[in-house]
């Protein structure tokens, strides 16, 4: 079965930058996945960040911004601030209807 | 603006079957070309993806759920829903309906306020 792997928690400095990103157990995540990131925050339905691997949805800071590294989805956060300090998911789209959700990474900002 | 609202009862039986229904408004579920879906939050774990509907439909499932799950549509109430049976404390989770985007892109850009669904006796 698919696993989509999250680091688990990472830390930050306000006003520092983080990459978290999004792997496959098995091979390697490309654009074909169309991986997408979410924000969320307690009490609150998640809010998409980035779809397509890099584009920004309405609203978002262009502080947030999406890649493909090292066979990998990235999300990199430039300029990290309080508020940023919550759950962060990744989605790869593996066809034929299938989505997978990675495990999510806890970001601290401190 | 697209708004979405998940209902149903906020405790299952243990053996019994879960239900759940997504009502959309400000959009027709029959005029896209989009997955409707289902996506749960058990309390402190992660979000799993559960399953998604076309309009048509055509359904599509997490292969961990898929021997309990089903997932339908009514067009003419502009509905779907989620049917789970079998649960245990396993599926105490928040439930959450969104839209899937096709046409290249395949993210949930609309989502519920979630329903936190219990399974105890």
């Amino acid at each position: 079965q698919t696993v989509v792997t999250q680091e688990p928690s990472f830390s930050v400095s306000p006003g520092g930058t983080v990459t978290l990103t999004c792997g496959l157990t098995s091979g390697s995540v490309s654009s074909d996945y169309h991986p997408s990131w979410y924000q969320e925050t307690p009490g609150q339905a998640p809010r998409t960040l980035i779809y397509s691997t890099n584009s920004r949805s309405s609203g978002v800071p262009d502080r947030f911004s999406g890649s493909i590294l090292e066979n990998k989805a990235a999300l990199t956060i430039t300029g990290a601030q309080a508020d940023d300090e919550c759950d962060y998911y990744c989605v790869l789209y593996m066809g034929n209807g299938i989505s997978v959700f990675g495990g999510g990474t806890k970001l601290t900002v401190l | 603006q697209l708004q979405l609202q998940e209902s149903g009862p906020g405790l299952v039986k243990p053996s019994e079957t879960l239900s759940l229904t997504c009502t959309v408004s400000g959009g027709s579920i029959s005029s896209s070309f989009d997955y409707w879906g289902w996506i749960r939050q058990p309390p402190g774990k992660g979000l799993q993806w559960i399953g998604n509907i076309f309009h048509t439909g055509s359904a599509y499932y997490n292969p961990s759920l898929k021997s309990r799950l089903s997932v339908s549509v009514d067009t003419s109430k502009n509905q779907f829903s989620l049917t789970l049976s079998s649960v245990t404390a396993a599926d105490t989770a928040v439930y959450y309906c969104a839209r899937q985007l096709r046409s290249g892109m395949y993210h949930f850009d609309y989502w519920g306020q979630g329903t936190l669904v219990t399974v105890s006796s």
